[in-house]
C-alpha cells in the first residue's frame, strides 16, 4: 500500500536553528500538506499546497516557516529559527483530488528544540 | 474557533463491548472524515461520509450524520484490544482539514 514517507523521525535542534523535514508524498497524489500535533493536544494545521504554490495557510504559518516542492518527489517544511515552542511532531500528508480515501498522513517528525 | 469537538473525551471499555464517539460542528460541511491516531504515531483515515449521507458502514465501523444538529458519530462494534487508540473527527476538504479534540478510546482485554 502506498506510504508517505517522512524523515528523520526525530530531530533534535538548538533553539535559534533552522531545521528542514522532509517528506515523500503518495506519488500520485496532488495536494500536499503540513500538520503539527504539540504533546497531547490536538491535531493542528499548518499549511496546504497544490500545483506548487501554498494554497491556505493557518496563523501558525508565519514568516519563520516557508514549504518547498524542489523536485518531484519531496515535499519540505523549513523552519528558519527555531522556538522553545516549535517542540512537536510534525505530519507531513497527501491527497488525491476526490477525497474518497481521505488524507494518507507520514508517521511524523518529533522534533525537540533545546 | 474549533470546528469540531468530540465527545467524549476519554472512553474505557471492555473487549466485545460497543464503543460509540460523538463529534460536534459548527459550520456547513461537504463531508466529515474519521481518523485514528494510535500513540504517538501518525493518524490513518477511516471513514468519509458526505452531507447528503446519513450512515456509513465500514466493517466493525458505523459512522452516522446529521446536518440539521451538525453532529456525526462514530460506533465501533465488538471492540478489541487493538482499537485502543485515539479517534478524531475532522471537516473540510483538499485546501485543509480541520480536527477535532479526540476522544481518547481504551478497551481492556
Amino acid at each position: 500500500e502506498p506510504e508517505v514517507t517522512q524523515t528523520p523521525s526525530h530531530q533534535v535542534t538548538q533553539m535559534g536553528q533552522e531545521v528542514i523535514l522532509r517528506c515523500v508524498p503518495i506519488s500520485n497524489h496532488l495536494y500536499f500538506y503540513w500538520y503539527r500535533q504539540i504533546l497531547g493536544q490536538k491535531v493542528e494545521f499548518l499549511v496546504s499546497f497544490y500545483n506548487n504554490e501554498i494554497s491556505e495557510k493557518s496563523e501558525i504559518f508565519d514568516d519563520q516557516f516557508s514549504v518547498e516542492r524542489p523536485d518531484g518527489s519531496n515535499f519540505t517544511l523549513k523552519i528558519r529559527s527555531t522556538k522553545l515552542e516549535d517542540s512537536a511532531m510534525y505530519f507531513c500528508a497527501s491527497s488525491e483530488t476526490l477525497l474518497n480515501y481521505g488524507y494518507t498522513f507520514g508517521s511524523g517528525t518529533r522534533l525537540t528544540v533545546v | 474557533s474549533q470546528q469540531g469537538e468530540e465527545d467524549p473525551q476519554a472512553l474505557s471499555i471492555q473487549e466485545g463491548e460497543n464503543a460509540t464517539m460523538n463529534c460536534s460542528y459548527k459550520t456547513s460541511i461537504n463531508n466529515l472524515q474519521w481518523y485514528r491516531q494510535n500513540s504517538g504515531r501518525g493518524l490513518v483515515h477511516l471513514i468519509l461520509i458526505r452531507s447528503n449521507e446519513r450512515e456509513k458502514h465500514s466493517g466493525r465501523l458505523r459512522v452516522t450524520l446529521d446536518t440539521s444538529k451538525k453532529s456525526s458519530s462514530l460506533l465501533i462494534t465488538a471492540s478489541r484490544a487493538a482499537d485502543t487508540a485515539s479517534y478524531f473527527c475532522a471537516t473540510g476538504g483538499t485546501d485543509k482539514l480541520i480536527f477535532g479534540t479526540g476522544t481518547r478510546l481504551q478497551v481492556f482485554p
